[in-house]
């Protein structure tokens, strides 16, 4: 079945440092793949869409300075939070999109907690 | 632009009750729907989804239909238990959106015994 991972599932770091999260999908080709967050006591906010072979599009309030991504080929993405600080706390999830519905499959989430 | 609207932020039910949670979406695009529903300190994980108008699905006990004419997707399950309380979210996507969800702001269900 298809699968997606994440990692690390959680990590503390301190106010101003820089944090890099992984996303690995198994059992399907993950043409694309979407970053999200979820802060404390909110929604989740779509980061990014990084689709192989095209540019990465940021959401508004988003950007690359911050959050760079690599999404190098079909299975794997990464995302850096740089420069982090207490409103970057949160779950920060990583989708792909599976057949038919654009339904996404989800990781277990990195959850994110600054100093 | 896209959006998703969930009414209720909490709702308190007392277990065997049945429960209604409302969405409702705009888009201009042929929709998905989506219910996602996250436990504490999960990642969410999806419930139903549908494409089709006023077609029921179900899944755990949860149902809901799509109703495009009132642009709804309200999430039901007749007899709540206590395993039900988790958050809810309902989740729009269409063909157009390139793969993105757009969720709303999630309902905390709390199921007492």
């Amino acid at each position: 079945g298809a699968l997606v991972y994440q990692y690390p599932r959680r990590t503390i770091c301190k106010s101003g440092t820089s944090m890099r999260m992984e996303c690995q999908a198994v059992g399907f080709q993950a043409t694309s793949v979407a970053w999200y967050r979820q802060s404390p006591q909110k929604t989740f906010e779509l980061i990014a869409l990084s689709t192989v072979n095209s540019a990465i599009k940021y959401e508004q309030n988003f950007t690359q300075e911050k959050f760079p991504i690599s999404h190098p080929n079909l299975s794997f993405s990464s995302m850096t939070v740089l420069n982090a600080y207490l409103e970057d706390r949160g779950l920060y999830l990583c989708g792909a999109p599976g057949q038919g519905y654009a339904e996404q499959f989800f990781g277990p989430g990195t959850r994110l907690t600054v100093l | 632009g896209d959006s998703v609207t969930q009414t209720e932020g909490l709702v308190t039910l007392t277990k065997g009750l049945p429960v209604m949670l409302n969405c409702t979406y705009q888009t201009t695009y042929s929709p998905f729907l989506f219910w996602y529903v996250q436990h504490l300190n999960e990642a969410p994980k999806l419930l139903l989804k549908s494409s089709t108008d006023n077609k029921r699905t179900e899944h755990q006990g949860f149902y809901a239909t799509l109703h495009k004419s009132s642009s709804s997707f309200h999430l039901q399950k007749s007899s709540v238990q206590l395993s039900d309380s988790a958050l809810y979210f309902c989740a729009l996507s269409h063909g157009s959106s390139g793969n993105k969800l757009i969720f709303g702001i999630g309902t905390l269900l709390s199921v007492k015994p």
